[in-house]
């Protein structure tokens, strides 16, 4: 286990909903990065924070954001779902400053979008 | 935009026998990574080339990265059930924030 754990680990939600998944990251680290991972392909960067400010974005639409708190815990938030919406949402936590910043990743949450 | 395409993306082996994953890209990256991901779970880090030409082993599980540090390979000898799942390569930059730039993955089953 890597010490990174996410909830909720399933979803279902229907189209134009909204949703937050929650992301907790390993003891120590500082950095949290959040990736799409539609079924049968890799994982996609979506953004990462640092010091609880967003400083990397993949090709996301704001409909797209999140926030990083105090402890470095995580929510990626997604407003009006659409159907494509639907992939295992997985976010990894790292220490940002060491000469290979290692990413370790929780078991994701999967979502559904009806 | 970065891609990095791997090669193949299905494979089905016997038991014993031997297989090389391939991950090539137009692109240079500071380091490439190679992830081994189970069903239900997140990718979990198997190994981080830095140096073009490097060379790594893992057990029976052997990385190269390119001279030009624009592909890479994973060679696996006398794969064994447990090597079954899913293999993805990674290309780091690290710039104002560390971008990692995942392949489409080659699924491996090893067949008893």
């Amino acid at each position: 286990e890597t010490g990174v754990t996410q909830s909720p680990t399933h979803l279902i939600k229907t189209r134009g909903q909204q949703v937050t998944l929650r992301c907790s990251s390993q003891s120590g680290h500082n950095t949290v990065s959040w990736y799409q991972q539609a079924l049968g392909q890799g994982p996609q960067f979506i953004f990462q924070y640092y010091r609880e400010e967003e400083n990397g974005r993949g090709n996301f639409p704001p409909r797209f954001s999140g926030l990083q708190f105090p402890n470095y815990s995580s929510e990626l938030n997604v407003n009006a779902l659409e159907l494509d919406d639907s992939a295992l949402y997985l976010c990894a936590s790292s220490l940002r400053g060491g000469v290979l910043e290692t990413q370790y990743f929780g078991p994701g949450t999967r979502l559904l979008v009806l | 935009t970065q891609l990095l395409e791997q090669s193949p993306q299905f494979l089905s082996i016997q038991e014993g026998e031997n297989l090389t994953v391939y991950c090539n890209s137009s692109s240079v990256f500071s380091s490439l990574q190679w992830y081994r991901q189970e069903p239900g779970e997140g990718p979990v880090l198997l190994v981080t080339v830095v140096t073009g030409g490097e060379v790594k082993k893992l057990k029976r599980l052997t990385f190269q990265f390119g001279d030009a540090r624009k592909d890479s390979s994973l060679h696996i000898t006398a794969a064994q059930p447990g090597d079954t799942g899913l293999y993805l390569c990674a290309g780091v930059n690290s710039g104002g924030y560390q971008k990692v730039t995942f392949g489409i993955g080659t699924k491996l089953q090893v067949i008893p």
